[in-house]
């Protein structure tokens, strides 16, 4: 079976430029998370989809942060402009269960982005 | 609240030595907890869940215990191999359904 797939793995780019990332869940599952993992510390959620709804995106700093999943599969996370603190690794999850409690997260290889 | 406090922050250890690591949480509601294993440069991966009437689960070397009461758990490591240098993250869960990852305990095994 194959795993989350994410893309770009490494990105550097300059502060106030924009970054797209990438995620293909894996097949069947209708949740899928975007987290951020700043080097020494542990993943902190960004969104949370539902299929194509999003379900929370509470931590996610929306004034330049952005994410979409269309048709339920497939989702891209933008950063626009990017700025020196946005420097970590992006990771996707997915889940075959919509509760966290209940189902197990799968997560993909992370996207590190380095902004200089 | 919610928070997840582990120790040590980091941990170097001879293979083949046992290790164990610490973890507190004040996740009220409780509703389970998992621990996983974060290779250098990978995401993720899950090596056990427990609930709340759960005192103990083992997975091959790895031995999670939980005491729901003081809201402590600990992950036992045996016949450490070079393999198992990793950062180990404790995640309890809440009746919100709310996940909060811990900041993880990096242990390095040395030969």
């Amino acid at each position: 079976e194959a795993g989350v797939a994410q893309s770009p793995r490494y990105k550097i780019i300059e502060k106030r430029q924009s970054v797209a990332f990438w995620c293909n869940p894996i097949s069947g599952h209708a949740t899928l998370y975007w987290y951020q993992q700043i080097l020494g510390q542990g993943p902190k959620l960004l969104i949370q989809f539902q299929n194509n709804g999003v379900v929370d995106d509470s931590q996610l700093p929306k004034d330049r942060f952005s994410a979409e999943r269309l048709k339920g599969v497939d989702s891209t996370l933008k950063i626009q402009p990017a700025k020196l603190e946005d420097s970590a690794v992006y990771l996707c999850a997915s889940s075959l269960h919509r509760a966290a409690s209940t189902g197990e997260l799968f997560f993909g290889e992370g996207s590190r982005l380095t902004v200089l | 609240k919610n928070q997840v406090e582990q120790s040590p922050q980091s941990l170097i250890i001879l293979e083949g030595k046992n290790c164990t690591l610490q973890c507190n949480y004040t996740v009220s509601p409780f509703s389970n907890l998992r621990w996983y294993k974060q290779d250098t440069g990978r995401g993720p991966v899950s090596l056990t869940i427990m609930t709340f009437s759960e005192n103990t689960k083992s997975n091959g070397r790895y031995t999670a215990t939980l005491d729901a009461d003081t809201k402590q758990s600990s992950l036992h490591i045996t016949a450490s191999q070079l393999s198992d240098s990793a950062s180990y993250i404790c995640v309890p869960c809440g009746e919100d359904d709310k996940v909060i990852f811990g900041p993880g305990t990096s242990l390095s095994v040395i030969p």
